[in-house]
């Protein structure tokens, strides 16, 4: 069975601090897709990034970067210089090679404050 | 482009009763789901539907159901409410070919008392 687990519930941090959202999967496929997801406190889902396993290049976009290791089974999200803006609840989600099912993880709610 | 339209926005029921929440998308995405989100639990997959006049269950799909007969709309019904069923419910639509991203409509906050 698939899982995704990001063990932070709430960081706080102050803003131009980078911060580092954690995110752990578990799944027996070998062809799977991992995602990142932003919701502001409107409510909405922003997508922010998709990874497929055979691509292990880690990605910036701006203030955002990630990092995918396969030997570790994770895939975690750098905010560099963080803003108040970025306060929101970030999602990790897995999907598996067939379908598009996601499975998310429970959420890490990020804190920025001025 | 509208994207995913999700109506309404916001409901209360009362235990019992029954109530349908729409999803339309124009974007002729094939695959269409239904998620509900919980606090600390992340979204949970409900019911999904590969194309019109298939659908499955997810892993939370007990006391809904779908129906797909048109690509661009995915509605999905509560048979009599409960109030285990309060929360906030999410449609997605995907193309279903090379796990492209899923786009999410606003949302319906649903409250059962």
């Amino acid at each position: 069975a698939q899982k995704v687990t990001q063990a932070q519930t709430e960081i706080s941090v102050v803003e131009k601090e980078d911060v580092t959202l954690d995110c752990v999967y578990e799944t027996r496929d070998t062809t799977y897709y991992l995602f990142w997801y932003k919701q502001p406190p409107s409510g909405e889902l922003v997508f922010l990034i998709r990874r497929n396993s055979f691509d292990e290049q880690n990605e910036i976009s701006g203030r955002y970067s990630w990092n995918f290791q396969k030997s570790t089974s994770s895939f975690n999200f750098t905010i560099t210089a963080s803003q108040v803006v970025d306060s929101a609840v970030y999602f990790c989600a897995l999907s598996e090679a067939l379908g598009n099912k996601l499975v998310f993880g429970a959420g890490t709610i990020l804190r920025v404050k001025s | 482009n509208a994207g995913v339209t999700q109506t309404p926005k916001f409901q209360v029921l009362k235990t019992g009763q029954s109530m349908t929440l729409q999803c339309a998308q124009d974007m002729n995405h094939e695959y269409m789901s239904w998620y509900r989100q919980d606090p600390g639990m992340g979204l949970r997959l409900i019911h999904y539907s590969v194309g019109a006049g298939i659908t499955d269950q997810g892993e939370v799909p007990n006391g809904y159901n779908v129906s797909r007969s048109t690509t661009e709309d995915f509605p999905l019904r509560l048979l009599s409410a409960a109030p285990s069923q309060t929360s906030v419910y999410f449609c997605a639509s995907s193309l279903r070919t090379r796990n492209t991203e899923a786009f999410f409509g606003q949302g319906t906050r649903l409250t059962v008392v």
